[in-house]
C-alpha cells in the first residue's frame, strides 16, 4: 500500500493567515492526489483533485500544488469556515489510502 | 443534485454480518463507480472499496476476505457486508461517488459523500 504522511498533524492559525498542509506519498503517485476538508460530524468535502484542479464550487483560495511524492495544499486567507480537519487521498492504486489528518484550529 | 444516505443497523453483535445500503437519488447510479469508506471515532478514513454498473469490485485487501459490495440498478442502491466483525470494525461508514473523467483524465476524487452512518461491534 502507498503510505500517506501529512504534516503537521495539527496547526493553530489566525483568520487572514496563508496557510500550508503538506502531504507526502512513500512512492511516485504523478498528479493522483486529491485534498478534502471534514468538519466535525460531517462527511469529508472534495477541495482539490488531480493535485491541482479545484473543484466546482470551492473558493479560489484554496490551491493545491506538487506532483510525484510532495503535495501542498494552501489556503491563502483562513476564514472562520475553514477551521476543520484536511485530508490528502492517493488514486494512483488501490487500494486508496488517505493521510491521517491535519487539523487547524483557531489561534 | 445527487445525494447518498446510507441506511443499515446502528449496533451488530461480534461475529455477526454489518450489513449495508447506500441509496442514491438525483441521478442515475449507472456510469459511475461507487465506494464504501469507514472512519473509526476520532481516526482517519479507510477504503474499503468500490463497484461498478456492470458488478465489477475492487476491495481494500485489508479487508477483502470479509467484505462483499454488490449493486443493484432497478433501485438505485448498492451495499456493504462485512462478515465476522470485531469491535475494530465500529466506524462511521461513508458511502461515496468516484468523480467521472473529465477531458479524458480520470483522477478518481471522492465528489459525494452520504452523510455516514455510526455502527458500533459490541455485545
Amino acid at each position: 500500500d502507498i503510505q500517506m504522511t501529512q504534516s503537521p498533524p495539527s496547526l493553530s492559525a489566525s483568520v487572514g493567515d496563508r496557510l500550508t498542509i503538506t502531504c507526502r506519498a512513500s512512492q511516485s503517485i504523478s498528479i493522483y492526489l486529491n485534498w478534502y476538508q471534514q468538519k466535525p460530524g460531517k462527511a469529508p468535502k472534495l477541495l482539490i483533485y488531480g493535485a491541482s484542479s479545484l473543484q466546482s464550487g470551492v473558493p479560489s483560495r484554496f490551491s493545491g500544488s506538487g506532483s510525484g511524492t510532495d503535495f501542498t495544499l494552501t489556503i491563502s486567507s483562513l476564514q472562520p469556515e475553514d477551521f476543520a480537519t484536511y485530508y490528502c487521498q492517493q488514486s494512483y492504486i488501490t487500494p486508496r489510502t488517505f493521510g491521517q489528518g491535519t487539523k487547524v484550529e483557531i489561534k | 443534485q445527487v445525494q447518498l444516505q446510507e441506511s443499515g443497523p446502528g449496533l451488530v453483535r461480534p461475529s455477526e454480518i454489518l450489513s449495508l445500503t447506500c441509496t442514491v437519488s438525483g441521478g442515475s447510479i449507472s456510469s459511475y463507480y461507487w465506494s464504501w469508506i469507514r472512519q473509526p471515532p476520532g481516526k482517519g478514513l479507510e477504503w474499503i472499496g468500490y463497484i461498478y454498473n456492470s458488478g465489477s469490485t475492487n476491495y481494500n485487501p485489508s479487508l477483502k476476505s470479509r467484505v462483499t459490495i454488490l449493486i443493484d440498478m432497478s433501485k438505485n442502491q448498492f451495499s456493504l457486508k462485512l462478515s465476522s466483525v470485531t469491535a475494530a470494525d465500529t466506524a462511521v461508514y461513508y458511502c461515496a461517488r468516484r468523480k467521472a473523467c473529465s477531458g479524458g483524465k480520470c483522477f478518481d476524487p471522492f465528489d459525494y459523500w452520504g452523510q455516514g452512518t455510526l455502527v458500533t461491534v459490541s455485545s
